[in-house]
């Protein structure tokens, strides 16, 4: 039974389209989390939701919208795809700040998603 | 801010041989540091933390990692390394804003 998961694994598809990217946990924790990896493999967060609320919003494009429709769900939506979007996505989760210390993260296995 | 910065991007090694990847990292207040691995085609998977309990923190698969908080470094060792830690490893310092963010990976390469 996996933790996280993630679908789609792979998702190809055209400029201009509109996809989305859904992200399970359940692992009971309140935090999850889209990161995004480029093709040098630098990870770097977009976005962060406790218990539904967005906490974290990093300068990502407004075509990038999450939602987050119970606690074990993440979903990222992305309008209007670009060449440049062409990367692979990670959904993680966190219990987060418990007793003053931050707990690490689990990750899903990612989505590659290219922009032809 | 916090910010890890991890020194070289690719590291090779041969079976049996040291392995020792180095982070160090920039923080005004007590950090909260990470060691992730990431296999081909896979998520990562936490390998190591450092949450002030311990300066020399023991992970899975035969990893350490020493906080060094003279030298802002927690790197991580493995004293004998196996073709299966063939990989990137991530090191990571959680922001007091909740981020967890990432240094440059460094890829192991284990020649036989």
């Amino acid at each position: 039974d996996t933790a996280v998961s993630q679908t789609p694994k792979y998702l190809v598809t055209q400029m201009g389209n509109d996809k989305s990217i859904k992200c399970e946990q359940n692992l009971g924790h309140d935090t999850m989390y889209w990161y995004k990896q480029d093709s040098k493999k630098f990870l770097k967060i977009m976005f962060s939701y406790n218990n539904k609320e967005l906490i974290i919003n990093e300068t990502v494009p407004n075509r990038f919208s999450p939602k987050s429709p119970d606690k074990a769900h993440l979903n990222l939506h992305i309008n209007s795809l670009e060449l440049g979007d062409s990367a692979v996505y990670f959904c993680a989760s966190s219990p987060g700040l418990a007793g003053g210390v931050y707990n690490e993260q689990f990750f899903g296995p990612g989505t590659r998603l290219t922009v032809l | 801010a916090q910010s890890v910065t991890q020194l070289g991007s690719h590291v090779s090694v041969s079976e049996g041989a040291l392995v020792l990847l180095r982070c160090n990292y920039s923080s005004s207040v007590p950090p909260y540091l990470f060691w992730y691995v990431q296999y081909p085609n896979q998520g990562l998977q936490l390998l190591l933390k450092y949450t002030s309990a311990a300066t020399l923190v023991k992970g899975i698969n035969g990893f350490e990692a020493e906080f060094k908080k003279s030298e802002t470094s927690f790197h991580l060792t493995k004293p004998s390394a196996h073709m299966s830690d063939a990989a990137e490893y991530f090191c990571a310092v959680h922001s007091n804003t909740g981020k967890l963010i990432f240094g440059q990976g460094t890829t192991l390469q284990v020649k036989p």
